[in-house]
């Protein structure tokens, strides 16, 4: 099972972008504890949503995770240009393993 | 607030064994009843869970990424606040950033250290 990512996306500044993570075989739900991380280059990735949708501490409010459908989603809202970097999520797949999507790499034109 | 801290071998030879150690600081009292991970990075490439070590029995108890199973082990030293990774048998393709992390019940890596650049050659 491979979890999946959008390679890139685009957002103007001010924008509404959403990036999914979902499963080669399969949908996600909430039972699968997604969990998205931000990072910028040469930085050890941030923890921005856990559980699907609860934001970590200190994390902006124009992030937010949801289930859209058979995908876990990370929607920013108001893009701003310090959101351009790259973007993981991560599944529980259970039996105490976890796997990541290849990222998505956000860019704010 | 929690600090982690990875340290160890920066270029190891091809075949030999690869060897991190993380060090807990801080709120480190966690440390003998948290979850401990190690993933990596390698360069220009996205995220890769190794495997984990739980508080459970003496010498606590492990999961690890299936595709590493074999080559990899973590241990925790609880009296030393720390954890480590030994990587068997290292080729090219285990050339990365090695990142330490804290899983949160909720299944999640809250706390994270600033990486290792580890090079097979």
């Amino acid at each position: 099972t491979v979890v999946t990512q959008e390679p890139s996306l685009s957002v103007s500044p001010g924008g509404t972008v959403i990036l999914t993570c979902g499963l080669s075989s399969g949908s996600v739900s909430t039972s699968w504890y997604a969990s998205w991380y931000q990072q910028t280059p040469g930085r050890p990735p941030r923890t921005l949503i856990y559980n699907t949708n609860f934001r970590s501490s200190g994390v902006p409010d124009r992030f937010t995770g949801s289930i859209l459908g058979d995908k876990a989603a990370l929607t920013i809202t108001g893009a701003q240009a310090e959101d351009e970097c790259d973007y993981y999520c991560a599944l529980y797949m259970g039996s105490g393993t976890w796997k990541f999507g290849g990222g998505t790499k956000v860019t704010v034109l | 607030q929690l600090q982690l801290q990875e340290s160890g071998s920066g270029v190891v030879q091809p075949s030999q064994t690869l060897s991190l150690t993380c060090t807990v600081s801080g709120d480190s009292e966690s440390v003998p009843t948290d979850s401990w991970s190690w993933l990596r990075q390698p360069p220009g490439r996205g995220l890769e869970w190794i495997g984990y070590i739980f508080h459970s029995g003496i010498s606590g108890s492990t999961h690890y990424n299936p595709s590493l199973a074999g080559r990899v082990r973590i241990l925790l030293d609880r009296s030393k606040k720390q954890f480590s990774l030994n990587l068997t048998s290292v080729t090219a393709a285990d050339t990365a950033v090695y990142y330490c992390a804290r899983i949160q019940p909720r299944q999640y890596f809250d706390y994270w250290g600033q990486g290792a650049l580890v090079t097979v050659s």
